[in-house]
Parts: structure tokens; sequence; C-alpha cells
């Protein structure tokens, strides 16, 4: 079965813009759930979505919203883009919530802020 | 603060030995282990997982060992093979609700033919 997509592979935006990232969970996986990995920072959860409503929350800025639908697919949006969101944004999904379950990654999008 | 650390950045073994992962994590509430490898330009897969309820779990060349007492896990891969050459990151969760996955920096192992 197909894995996880995630689009785009790759995004240049400059300061202060905004961007929409996408991830499409492998079907009949209903948690999405995003990540944001920097050097030295490993992966930094950012939030978590089931079944259409934000399960888990981590620490970041109130810049970065997601949501996902009623086909299981997410997006992600970071509005007012800062150089340090510069990163690899990594979606993963799992049958069920939480952490008990193994997660499926997508190869992620890197964005760059420049 | 991390809540689960990594502590070495990066690790070199010859192929054929062992090799050993290691990760300290401080949430005592923390009862699901999980490690994930993480070659370039992909995401991270699935390896292997351990509850709280054991100490030990293997899977073919790989073993996960659990100390809850000292709140460290560790990852034996035997023999190591120049494939494992990769990213490993440690990855811990809490059950009963909705609890997220909190992940380690990461190891980079390096498997020298």
């Amino acid at each position: 079965k197909a894995g996880v997509t995630q689009t785009p592979r790759y995004l240049i935006k400059t300061r202060g813009q905004q961007v929409t990232l996408s991830c499409s969970p492998i079907s009949g996986h209903r948690s999405v759930s995003w990540y944001q990995q920097t050097p030295g920072q490993g992966l930094q959860f950012l939030f978590e979505y089931f079944s259409e409503t934000q399960r888990n929350k981590g620490n970041f800025p109130g810049r970065f919203s997601g949501r996902q639908f009623s086909n299981s697919r997410s997006e992600m949006n970071v509005s007012t883009l800062e150089l340090g969101d510069s990163a690899l944004y990594l979606c993963a999904s799992s049958l069920l919530w939480g952490g008990e379950t193994e997660a499926f990654f997508g190869q992620g999008t890197r964005l760059t802020v420049v | 603060d991390q809540q689960v650390k990594q502590n070495s950045p990066s690790l070199s073994v010859q192929e054929g030995r062992i090799s050993i992962l290691n990760c300290d994590y401080t949430n005592s509430m923390f009862d699901y282990f999980l490690w994930y490898k993480k070659y370039p330009a992909e995401g991270p897969t699935f390896l292997i997982s351990i509850s709280s309820i054991k100490d030990k779990n293997e899977d073919g060349r790989f073993t996960v060992f659990l100390n809850k007492s000292a709140k460290h896990l560790s990852l034996h891969i035997v023999p190591s093979q120049p494939g494992d050459s990769a990213v490993y990151f440690c990855a811990a969760s809490a059950s009963g609700g909705y609890q997220k996955v909190t992940f380690g920096i990461g190891t980079k192992l390096q498997v020298i033919p």
C-alpha cells in the first residue's frame, strides 16, 4: 500500500510569508502527527490530529497551525515565517492516536526561509 | 527540557561488531519506548519498541533493553552491517489518553566495512 505522502518536498519562502504543507496518510490511518526536525534538536512535536480533531499540541507559537480533513489528509500552516522556521517538517500517520502505536513517516518537506 | 536524551551524537563501529546506542529519559510517566532509524533524505522508519512491563525485546539483530530504575534504555545491533549506518532516534510516550511521542535528538551510527 502507498506510504505517507508529503508535498511539496522542497520549498523556499521569504521571511514574513506564510506556507502550507500537505500530508496524505496511509489509507485507513486516522492519526496524523507533525514534527519539526532541525540540527541538534531532533524531532520536535508540533501537533497530532485524530478524526479531524487536534488531540495534542507541542510547544510551538500560534503561528504554527494545522487541520485534518474528513479523508484524514492533513495540512500544516506556518504564518509570518521567520528564519528559524527553516527545517525539515515530517508528517507521520498511524492507525491509532498517541505513542503506543508504530508511526509511519513521510519523506518530509524541506522548508528554507530566506 | 529534554525529556529523552541521547547523549552520544555519533558512534562508529566495525562491521560485524556490536553497536550499542543509549537513551536516557527523565519523565517517570513514560512507559512505552520506540526506536526509529532514519536515512538521509528519507523519513524515520520504525525499528523496535518495548513496553515498561518488559525489560528486553528482540527482533532479529536488534534488541532493546529497558532499565526502569535507571530510566535508561539501549539498542543493541548484532552483528552490525554497513546498511545499518543511519541516525537512530529514541522515542518515549506515556499510556492513557492522547499522549504525544517525545523524541531524542538522535545518534548517528556509522558502520565501517
